[in-house]
């Protein structure tokens, strides 16, 4: 089965970049996406279409692609921002949909 | 405002059918352009899409789950429902239902993403 795959976790400072990449055979032909999920609350979309926001997301927030990877990055990192986030798109099919494994913000 | 809620109970025994419903508010259920789906997420681990479903009734199911996943709309209640059969402990996990948009051009579906979500449901497999 098709496979999405991110890093468990990543730490930054307050203020600085935080980049969360997440990887899969079918990225360069499918669409990427980003979930950010806060402990007991359900996912919010935060990056659609690789690098589209949708409104009311921070523009500190943004996408993008290249090749097999795509990078969530989030500028100039607030504490508000801690959370786990998750990439999502298609199979080769277009019509299977799958999550990465999740990766864990953390701000220090 | 779109607004999703899923309703079902909360302990189900091993080898019996897990059953959930899903309200839809704040909009119509059989709007074009919109799926509807479920999304699971086992405590303490990720996300997995169940399968989604057109008003239409047209399903698309994760291939790992679709000999035991049915899902089917009413769109006279704006609801949709997940059923899975043969339940073991592995399916315990939080159900969350969510507007599944589909982004076609010429025909072509390109984009899929999952916008809103509902709070989500603790399902308990136990005996």
């Amino acid at each position: 089965s098709y496979e999405l795959t991110q890093p468990p976790s990543v730490s930054v400072s307050p203020g600085q970049t935080a980049r969360i990449t997440c990887s899969g055979d079918a990225l360069p032909k499918q669409y990427a996406y980003w979930y950010q999920q806060k402990p007991g609350q359900a996912p919010v979309l935060v990056i659609y279409k690789d690098s589209e926001r949708p409104s009311g997301i921070p523009e500190r927030f943004s996408g993008s692609s290249s090749g097999t990877t795509v990078t969530l990055t989030i500028s100039g990192v607030q504490a508000e921002d801690e959370a786990d986030y998750y990439c999502q798109s298609a199979d080769s099919s277009g019509f299977s949909w799958v999550f990465g494994g999740g990766t864990k913000l953390t701000v220090l | 405002q779109l607004q999703l809620q899923e309703s079902g109970p909360g302990l189900v025994k091993p080898s019996e059918t897990l059953s959930l419903t899903c309200t839809v508010s704040g909009g119509s259920i059989s709007s074009s352009s919109y799926y509807w789906g479920w999304i699971r997420q086992p405590p303490g681990k990720g996300l997995e899409w169940i399968g989604s479903i057109y008003y239409s009734g047209s399903t698309y199911y994760n291939p790992s789950l679709k000999s035991r996943v049915t899902i089917s709309v009413d769109t006279s209640k704006n609801q949709f429902s997940l059923k899975l059969s043969s339940v073991t402990a592995a399916d315990t996990a939080v159900y969350y239902c969510a507007r599944h948009v589909s982004d076609c051009t010429g025909g072509v579906c390109a984009a899929n993403w999952f916008d809103p979500w509902g709070q989500g449901t603790l399902v308990t497999v136990s005996s």
